[in-house]
């Protein structure tokens, strides 16, 4: 395992729902991403948050939601979703924001919106 | 800005055989590079890096990669195919010059056939 936990791993919902995803990390690092996974394209990074604090948002809708309460834990609120919107969302660590840092990734959480 | 191209969606090769993965990268000063494997139902793994100094990069489970400054790429290669490699593989760039997030591939589907 890569010391970086998401839950749940498997989430239908429809487009008046609201729910969130989990990314829990053990590795003590303290920048943490949420990446979307859509087939054949380029891994598309949602938010980056580096100490707690928000430092990148790649003109994500604002149906998505991060939050960033400690740097262990990452939370993506989700309302009124798209069908487009269905993807692998990731959640990523690394011990810091700089240019040679390795990215630790979590399993992911399969998103179906009907 | 920084852009990495992935030319093949996907290699087939027979276990036993030399393999060769695909990655071109554009960045405006020098580049940091990366490489990562994903399996099934799992996220992103670390494979290995390049910062400076050896052009060839060896990483785990056999793997390395050769840095080409003047054909700009990073193509990931091992001696001997396995079963067990096939997965889907992701090139990433860095400009250590701008911004500290990773830019990443669409990714190749590796298949090594018995």
């Amino acid at each position: 395992e890569t010391g970086v936990t998401q839950t749940p791993r498997h989430l239908v919902m429809g487009m008046t729902n609201k729910k969130s995803l989990k990314c829990e990390q053990h590795l003590g690092h303290n920048a943490m991403y949420w990446y979307k996974q859509s087939a054949k394209k380029p891994l598309e990074l949602m938010f980056v948050y580096n100490f707690k604090e928000q430092t990148e948002n790649n003109s994500v809708p604002s149906r998505f939601s991060p939050e960033c309460p400690n740097s262990s834990h990452l939370f993506l609120h989700l309302h009124t979703l798209q069908p487009e919107d269905s993807a692998l969302y990731l959640c990523a660590s690394s011990l810091r924001q700089a240019a040679g840092e390795k990215l630790f990734f979590g399993s992911g959480t399969q998103l179906s919106v009907l | 800005a920084q852009s990495v191209a992935q030319p093949e969606d996907q290699v087939n090769v027979a276990e036993g055989n030399p393999l060769t993965v695909k990655c071109t990268y554009s960045v405006s000063g020098n580049p940091y590079l990366f490489w990562y494997v994903q399996y099934p139902n799992r996220g992103l793994q670390f494979l290995l890096k390049y910062i400076t100094g050896d052009n060839l990069v060896k990483g785990s489970y056999g793997f390395e990669a050769e840095f080409n400054k003047s054909q700009t790429s990073f193509h990931l290669k091992k001696p001997s195919a396995l079963v067990s490699d096939s997965a889907l593989y992701f090139c990433a760039v860095r400009d250590p010059g701008g911004s500290y997030i990773p830019t990443f591939g669409r990714g190749t589907s590796l298949i090594v056939h018995p």
